[in-house]
């Protein structure tokens, strides 16, 4: 099992829908989540943090469930600009030593269309 | 605004060659990083580094090693490159901020989209 694991999609969702993805994460131990966002032939960029009451900043809004160990996004009145990948990170803990690590899902593609 | 600067975008060498990705980052951040990133895959950490001359192996350091001799320069090297090591590589900084060196924002550069012959 990987260490989080995202739907790769592609969603596709009409202008103006709200879609929700999540992600899962296998360590219990994990302190703290960050969705990002990755669009086609770009570099990642921070969408937003996550934290234990989670948060929303506009049409984002992102919870933590720890019992059931996922982060989601909800997006809603989408956008035709919110086509992109949604990468989920996780700050986890290697329990062989005292560093936290920083794990990446692979993504999940979303797709606007009008 | 961030910036973090890659070489090149797009490279491509041949088995066996020496490979060298420079990565500067104008912020005075002191956490640098490089990944690659493969379909299906997400990013995986080579290496990172917390300040000038320190290292730190990340998830698949096999195959490559890094320099950081001043604070804004970051560089991946690749001793003697192999097909398998055909990726779009990623240099990101980050901030110091309460002591942690790991799970603050990245910044991260455009990438350079290496292919090994």
């Amino acid at each position: 099992r990987k260490e989080v694991e995202q739907d790769p999609g592609p969603f596709n969702v009409p202008e103006g829908a709200t879609v929700a993805f999540n992600c899962t994460y296998s360590n219990s131990a994990s302190q703290s989540f960050f969705w990002y966002r990755q669009d086609c032939r770009k570099e990642p960029k921070l969408l937003m943090s996550v934290y234990s009451s989670g948060n929303e900043d506009g049409r984002f809004t992102a919870q933590l469930n720890r019992a059931s160990q996922y982060i989601s996004l909800l997006i809603r009145d989408s956008k035709l600009s919110d086509s992109a990948t949604y990468l989920c990170v996780v700050n986890s803990k290697d329990f062989m030593d005292s560093n936290y690590q920083l794990i990446w899902g692979a993504g999940t593609k979303l797709i606007i269309k009008p | 605004d961030v910036k973090v600067t890659q070489s090149s975008r797009y490279l491509v060498k041949r088995t066996g060659e020496k490979v060298f990705l420079e990565c500067v980052q104008d912020m005075d951040h002191e956490n640098m990083f490089w990944y690659r990133q493969d379909p299906g895959l997400g990013l995986r950490l080579i290496y990172f580094s917390y300040d000038v001359k320190m290292k730190e192996k990340g998830d698949i350091p096999e195959g490559y090693s890094v320099s950081r001799e001043k604070k804004e320069r970051f560089s991946l090297i690749l001793e003697s490159a192999s097909t398998n090591q055909t990726s779009m590589y990623l240099c990101a900084s980050s901030l110091v901020i309460g002591g942690t060196r790991t799970y603050n924002e990245q910044f991260f550069g455009p990438g350079t989209r290496l292919t090994v012959l």
